[in-house]
């Protein structure tokens, strides 16, 4: 079955240390794989996704097909990440997603 | 700002009574959503819909019941025989295989 783990539910780091939020998934195709980030008071919105490869305020995520993992990554967090992040997957030509159960990022001063 | 809308912010209902979300996209999307989420427990998705006149299930569908009769709406109806309806409410929508796109939100509760 198709399924997105996301192992911690909080994690707590100081600001300016590097940050890892971990995602797993199990899918049998090829997945399109996403990071989402609902900050404070605001919807939830995207944030990256594998096949773009790119950098979005600082986080990257890479694909590691072999291990079945996105980790999202960030070598110095800021105050201004603190939120809820969820991975996400998809497939190309679908529309269904599923969503990991998020991880809360506190970033303290 | 467009996109996609939810109404309302906040719904207050008695027990055993029906209540209908709003949900309106004007980003020309084929496909919707709609995911509760609650503490703990990510997105869960209750319904989606592909197209007009057409949905599926999701994970947790029971107790909700859906319409999709125009492409810009997607209201989903929460009926007096989901258990536990308390919750927030995201409606979202996307195109095949890409990014989604989430409404505000609207939190219920059910007393």
């Amino acid at each position: 079955a198709q399924r997105v783990t996301q192992p911690e539910k909080l994690l707590s780091v100081f600001k300016g240390a590097p940050v890892e939020l971990k995602c797993n998934y199990s899918y049998s195709g090829s997945p399109e794989l996403f990071w989402y980030v609902q900050y404070s008071r605001q919807r939830l919105q995207l944030l990256l996704r594998h096949i773009s490869r790119e950098s979005i305020k600082g986080f990257t995520a890479d694909l590691n097909k072999g291990e079945t993992s996105f980790h999202l990554k960030k070598p110095f967090a800021q105050e201004e990440d603190s939120a809820m992040y969820y991975c996400a997957l998809t497939t190309s030509g679908t529309y269904k997603y599923i969503f990991g159960t998020g991880t809360r990022l506190k970033v303290l001063a | 700002d467009g996109g996609i809308t939810q109404s309302p912010k906040y719904l207050f209902r008695k027990e055993g009574q029906n209540v209908t979300l709003s949900c309106e996209q004007n980003l020309n999307h084929d496909a919707m959503y709609w995911y509760r989420q609650d503490p703990g427990q990510g997105l869960r998705l209750i319904y989606y819909s592909q197209i007009v006149n057409d949905f599926q299930k999701g994970d947790i569908a029971e107790g909700y019941s859906v319409s999709r009769e125009k492409k810009e709406s997607f209201p989903l109806t929460v009926t007096s025989a989901q258990k536990n309806p308390t919750a927030f409410y995201l409606c979202a929508s996307s195109t095949s295989g890409s990014e989604q796109y989430f409404g505000p939100g609207t939190r219920l509760t059910v007393t």
